[in-house]
């Protein structure tokens, strides 16, 4: 069965620092991925998806996601953080249907 | 609508109670799921639709849970004899089919209190 983990339910960055959150998913080949984000008192919207097509995959708000089938893992990155980026967010797979991670709360610290 | 809009956005009732949860999900998509979350946790994948196949009901927690759906409209989720640990967010996603790269669109959620 296909299943995602998601290392840290709490992450806290400064703002302007390098933000990591990560994601580990066991799958039959190949793998489909998604990362979604929940802002406070809202619905979840993807940030980006694995399409295969390319390794490394740009999202919305300068977030991308390295796909890396050796580590398994398709953790999620940005430069800078933001204020506004404070939020859950949350790594899925999908075979018929999409299974989630636990989600990661990022702070984001002034 | 643009996007998909779940009714009511809040429920409290009483233990014991029934109630029903609404989705509808966008014009055309095929696919529709139901999620729980509860304060602080992940979702937790309830149960699935996908055209006319039998539904996904693997994730229902309890038979005081269940689900329909009219065609590839609007879905229902009905749980009975409401219990305190129902207390969640209940989200609802849909599709435009089946195929794996295609994005789930999520709604509000229905954050149902039971006190």
């Amino acid at each position: 069965a296909q299943s995602v983990t998601q290392l840290g339910s709490h992450v806290s960055v400064s703002e302007g620092a390098l933000v990591l959150l990560r994601c580990n998913y066991s799958s039959s080949v190949p793998p489909y991925l998604f990362w979604y984000v929940q802002y406070p008192n809202q619905g979840l919207q993807l940030l980006l998806k694995y399409t295969s097509a390319a390794t490394l995959v740009k999202g919305i708000n300068g977030f991308e996601a390295e796909f890396k089938k050796s580590e398994t893992s398709f953790h999620l990155t940005k430069p800078s953080a933001h204020m506004s980026d404070a939020a859950e967010y949350f790594c899925a797979v999908r075979d018929d249907k999409i299974i989630f991670g636990k989600g990661t709360r990022l702070h984001i610290l002034p | 609508g643009a996007g998909v809009s779940q009714s009511p956005s809040n429920k409290v009732t009483e233990k014991g109670k029934d109630v029903e949860l609404r989705c509808d999900p966008i014009s055309g998509h095929t696919a529709l799921y139901w999620y729980r979350q509860r304060l602080g946790q992940g979702l937790e994948f309830l149960i699935y639709f996908q055209g006319n196949s039998a539904p996904d009901k693997s994730g229902l927690p309890s038979d005081r849970f269940s689900a329909e759906r009219t065609g590839e409209s609007v879905s229902t989720l009905t749980i009975q004899r409401t219990q305190q640990e129902d207390s969640a967010v209940y989200l609802c996603a849909s599709s435009f089919d089946r195929g794996p790269y295609n994005e789930q669109f999520f709604g509000p959620g229905t954050r149902l209190t039971v006190l």
